[in-house]
C-alpha cells in the first residue's frame, strides 16, 4: 500500500531534550516536506526537500533541522525543543516531475513539549 | 509569494452544491492553485488543482477567474462526509527553482443534514 508513515504518532517530552520524528514514504517520491499545524494558523511549511541531499527552508524553519540521506526518509530533528514547538506535525511527499504534484500526507505526529 | 484568503467557515445543506471561494490576488503566471481538505486532525487530502482553465474530477470542480485572482471549489452534491476544513494553496517557486507550498487558513465547511 502506497503510504507516508510517521513515528512516533504521539510524543510528550521536556524542554531541551533532543528528539527526532521520522518520516518514510514507499512511493519513490522525490519531494518531501514537513508542516506544523497550530490552531488558527493552518498548516505552515517547515522544510522541504526536492531530492536526496537537497533541502530548503519553508516558512517556519527556526528550531528545526532536517536531513535527506535516502530518498524514502526525511526525518525532522528538534535539537533543543521548546514549548512553542508543541504542535501537530505532518510529513508529505509527492513526485517531482511534471506540473502535477499531488502531495500525500502522513497521519500526523502530535508533539507536546513541557 | 502569493497568499490566499478564504472565509473562515461555511454551512451547506446536504445534497446541495457547496461553493468555496478563495482569493489569491498576488498569484503569478506560473503558480498553480491547489485544493486540499482535512477531516478532523487527519493528514490533508488532495482534491484538485489548476492553472488557468476550469478543472473537474470525480470529487469536485475548480473554477478559476480569467484574471486568476480568485477561484471557487465546487462540491456538486455535498454529503455529511464532506464536512472538513478546505485549504486553498498556491504553489510558489522557492530557491533554486524548488517549490514550497503556502497554505491559507482554510474554510471550515459544515454540511448540515
Amino acid at each position: 500500500e502506497a503510504q507516508v508513515t510517521q513515528n512516533p504518532r504521539y510524543l510528550i517530552t521536556v524542554t531541551g531534550k533532543k528528539l527526532t520524528v521520522t518520516c518514510s514514504q514507499n512511493m519513490n517520491h522525490e519531494y518531501m516536506s514537513w508542516y506544523r499545524q497550530d490552531p488558527g494558523l493552518g498548516l505552515r511549511q517547515i522544510y522541504y526537500s526536492m531530492n536526496v541531499e537537497v533541502t530548503d527552508k519553508g516558512d517556519v524553519p527556526e528550531g528545526y533541522k532536517v536531513s535527506r540521506k535516502e530518498k524514502r526518509n526525511f526525518p525532522l530533528i528538534l535539537e533543543s525543543p521548546s514549548p512553542n514547538q508543541t504542535s501537530l506535525y505532518f510529513c508529505a511527499s509527492s513526485p517531482r516531475t511534471g506540473n502535477y504534484n499531488e502531495q500525500f500526507f502522513g497521519p500526523g505526529t502530535r508533539l507536546t513539549v513541557l | 509569494d502569493a497568499k490566499t484568503t478564504q472565509p473562515t467557515s461555511m454551512d451547506c445543506a446536504e445534497g446541495r452544491a457547496a461553493n468555496l471561494p478563495c482569493n489569491h490576488s498576488t498569484i503569478s503566471g506560473n503558480e498553480y492553485v491547489y485544493w486540499y481538505r482535512q477531516i478532523h486532525s487527519q493528514g490533508p487530502q488532495y482534491i484538485i488543482h489548476g492553472l488557468k482553465n476550469n478543472e473537474t474530477n470525480e470529487m469536485a470542480s475548480l473554477i478559476i477567474t480569467e484574471d486568476r485572482k480568485s477561484s471557487t471549489l465546487i462540491l456538486p452534491h455535498a454529503t455529511l462526509r464532506d464536512t472538513a476544513v478546505y485549504y486553498c494553496i498556491v504553489r510558489a517557486a522557492g530557491a533554486s527553482g524548488t517549490y514550497k507550498y503556502i497554505f491559507g487558513t482554510g474554510t471550515r465547511l459544515k454540511v448540515l443534514a
